[in-house]
């Protein structure tokens, strides 16, 4: 079966780096996705991963260790408007492209 | 601009009311889907579509119904006998692909209420 396990909030203060960890446990790796939530609002995609390694995009990161089923988001310089939930998912199901999400991990940017 | 809509982005019934909620996208994408969003719960998928005419149920199909008489357009209807439909719904959209996996692409959502 699939899980995804994410911690549920954190908190961090403007200006600095965090990182929001992501474990899975999936039949057939097909890769990781991370989204970003504001309240009230769409998910929007920052990451897809499918290799090992750190993928980097501006001032996000996602990291990703297939042997471990281990992912994380690394968020530098933080912004108040990073305040958000973030989404870790994984794809099942083979060709129907449809995803398994874990329950989002609830970030505050204090100033 | 490309993109998926979402209407209405609030919407109120009555208990005992059948309720449609439309998602229409210009982004030619083959698949559709549709998600519920509980507060502290993960998205859960409720239908999928990969090609007109076609659906499949998702996790929590039960009291849920769709269409997809056009590429365009996949509206659920929220039937009565959904006991607990207060949520925020999700649609999305991707390509489809034998050997990738492609991005999901989400509306805005449309937060249901039940009186």
């Amino acid at each position: 079966g699939q899980n995804i396990d994410q911690p549920t909030e954190m908190t961090a203060t403007e200006g600095a780096i965090v990182q929001i960890n992501c474990t899975y446990q999936t039949s057939g790796f097909n890769g990781l996705f991370w989204y970003q939530q504001h309240a009230g609002e769409a998910p929007t995609f920052l990451s897809y991963n499918v290799l090992d390694g750190l993928e980097e995009k501006g001032r996000f990161s996602s990291f990703l260790s297939r042997s471990k089923g281990y992912s994380y988001l690394l968020l530098k310089e933080l912004q108040m408007k990073d305040s958000a939930s973030y989404l870790c998912a994984v794809p099942y199901g083979g060709a129907t492209n449809k995803l398994i999400f874990g329950t989002g991990t609830l970030l505050a940017v204090q100033p | 601009d490309g993109g998926i809509t979402q209407s209405p982005k609030y919407l109120f019934r009555k208990e005992g009311q059948n309720v449609t909620l439309s998602c229409e996208q210009n982004l030619n994408h083959d698949a559709m889907y549709w998600y519920r969003q509980d507060p502290g719960q993960g998205l859960r998928l409720i239908y999928y579509s990969q090609i007109v005419n076609d659906f499949q149920k998702g996790d929590i199909a039960e009291g849920y119904s769709v269409s997809r008489e056009k590429k365009e357009s996949f509206p659920l209807t929220v039937t009565s006998a959904q006991k607990n439909p207060t949520a925020f719904y999700l649609c999305a959209s991707s390509q489809i692909g034998r050997t990738s996996t492609y991005t999901q692409y989400f509306g805005p959502g449309t937060r249901l209420t039940v009186l």
